[in-house]
């Protein structure tokens, strides 16, 4: 039972272009929503979070738009570059007594073309 | 400041050996976290240290065992190491000021053979 999904594995755009990564998440009681970038052969590293009580949370060219009623939640890239080709995740969490453990979807590779 | 820190950074077992992963944060964190990477699947969740003398089980805990040493250790342990344990093991950490943030180590590469 995948509770969080990424269902694109892969998506090409050109540089300087938006990339937009999708997400969706099945639980309801999800309250907060990660993304994560990894390069090869190293950890995932934070991007940007959102919590449920906000719809858009902005980071200089990353933005996160979190819609509650679709359970759906998107990472805006604008403009990409080379150096944002990478795997992203998409991950959740819920009350857990503290615990905050993560959910994860699949993950989508971006590669930006020159 | 090192961050997390994981040792080996690959390793390869023959079906029933067994070995134990280890992990270290000087971040001074209160909640550690095991995952496994396979292909397709994302990060699944194996075991998570709450707070220091706590372990609890996540998602895919069947083969494996914990130990949280102290504040800045947590080892995983595969007492009977199997083929389906080929994967790549990451280990997180996370502070109380940080909400939901976790921070990843660079990774173990195991394959079982």
């Amino acid at each position: 039972d995948q509770q969080v999904k990424q269902n694109s594995p892969s998506l090409s755009v050109q540089e300087g272009r938006i990339s937009i990564l999708n997400c969706d998440y099945t639980n309801s009681m999800f309250d907060y929503f990660l993304w994560y970038k990894k390069y090869p052969a190293e950890g995932p590293t934070f991007l940007i979070s959102i919590s449920s009580i906000k719809d858009k949370n902005e980071d200089g060219r990353f933005t996160v738009f979190l819609n509650k009623s679709a359970k759906h939640l998107s990472l805006h890239i604008v403009p990409s570059q080379p150096g944002d080709s990478a795997v992203y995740f998409c991950a959740a969490s819920g009350p857990d007594q503290g615990a905050q453990k993560l959910v994860f979807g699949q993950g989508t590779r971006l590669t930006i073309n020159p | 400041n090192a961050g997390v820190t994981q040792t080996p950074k690959f390793q390869v077992l023959k079906t029933g050996q067994s070995m134990t992963l280890q992990c270290a944060q000087d971040m001074n964190h209160n909640s550690m976290y095991w995952y496994r990477q396979d292909p397709g699947m994302g990060l699944r969740l194996i075991y998570y240290s709450a707070s220091e003398g706590t372990t609890d089980k996540g998602e895919v805990p069947n083969g494996y065992n914990v130990s949280r040493l102290n504040k800045r250790e947590f080892s995983l342990r595969l007492e009977s190491a199997a083929p389906s344990q080929t994967s790549v093991y990451f280990c997180a950490s996370r502070g109380l000021a940080d909400y939901n943030e976790q921070f990843f180590g660079p990774g173990t590469r195991l394959t079982v053979l």
